[in-house]
C-alpha cells in the first residue's frame, strides 16, 4: 500500500545536538515531498518543500532535506537544535494521481534545555 | 493577505449533536481540503472541494460526514449525531491549483471534543 513512514516517533535530544528524523514513502513515480511543523497547540507551518531540482532542500530556522530517489526517502537533518526546535514535525507527499497530501504519523521531537 | 481562517477553534458538543466546521481559504484559492487529525496520529485526508464541487471524498466516513464549498462564503464540514470517536483536530487547507502541482496552505484547525 502507498504509505509515508516516519520511523522516530518519539525523539529527545539536548540542545546544540544534531538532528536528523527519518521519511520514507512507498509512492512510484513522481512526487512532491514536504516537512511540516507543528508547535503546541498551533497550525502547521510548512518547514521546506521540494518540487524538483537541487535534492538538498534548506528550509526555514536552519532545517534542510535530502530527497534521495534511490532510497525513497527525505530525511530532515538539523546541526544543532535549540528548545524552541521541540515540536511534532510531518512528513508529507503528494503524487499526480492523488488528490490529497500523505502524511506521515508524525515524530515528536522534545529538546531539553 | 490573510491565511486560511477556521473557525471556531475550539468546538465542544454532546453526543448526538451536529457539529458545523467552517474554512474560509486564502484569497484566490479556489482547492479546499479537509484534513482530520486523532491524538498521536498523522492528518489524514478527508474531502477535495472545488467552488460547488465534491472532487474526491474517498476519505470521509460514509456516514454523518458531509462537507461543501459553495459559490458563496466558506467551506462547511458538516457531522450530525456526533460521537465520541469523533472528538479531534480537524484541518482545512487551500491551494491555488490543485495538490500536485502546488503547495498547501494549512488553517489553525477546530479542535471538537464530544461529551
Amino acid at each position: 500500500a502507498q504509505s509515508v513512514s516516519q520511523h522516530n516517533h518519539h525523539v529527545i535530544l539536548s540542545e546544540a545536538a544534531s538532528l536528523e528524523l527519518g521519511c520514507n514513502y512507498s509512492y512510484g513515480g513522481t512526487v512532491n515531498l514536504f516537512w511540516y511543523v507543528q508547535y503546541p497547540g498551533q497550525h502547521l507551518q510548512l518547514l521546506l518543500k521540494y518540487f524538483s531540482g537541487d535534492p538538498l532542500v534548506k528550509g526555514i530556522k536552519g532545517f534542510e532535506a535530502e530527497f534521495i530517489k534511490s532510497k525513497f526517502s527525505f530525511n530532515l537533518r538539523k546541526p544543532s537544535v535549540q528548545w524552541s526546535d521541540t515540536a511534532e514535525y510531518f512528513c508529507a507527499v503528494t503524487t499526480y494521481n492523488n488528490n490529497d497530501m500523505r502524511f506521515g504519523a508524525g515524530t515528536r521531537l522534545t529538546v531539553k534545555p | 493577505n490573510a491565511g486560511v481562517m477556521q473557525n471556531p477553534r475550539h468546538l465542544v458538543r454532546r453526543r448526538g449533536q451536529e457539529a458545523r466546521l467552517r474554512c474560509s481559504p486564502m484569497k484566490g484559492h479556489s482547492h479546499v481540503y479537509w484534513y482530520r487529525q486523532l491524538p498521536e496520529e498523522g492528518l489524514k485526508f478527508m474531502v477535495y472541494l472545488q467552488k460547488e464541487n465534491i472532487i474526491d471524498e474517498s476519505g470521509m466516513p460514509k456516514e454523518r460526514f458531509s462537507a461543501e464549498f459553495p459559490k458563496e462564503g466558506p467551506s462547511i464540514l458538516r457531522i450530525q449525531q456526533v460521537v465520541r470517536g469523533d472528538s479531534a483536530a480537524y484541518f482545512c487547507a487551500s491551494s491555488p491549483s490543485r495538490v500536485a502541482a502546488d503547495e498547501q496552505y494549512f488553517g489553525p484547525g477546530t479542535r471538537l471534543t464530544v461529551t
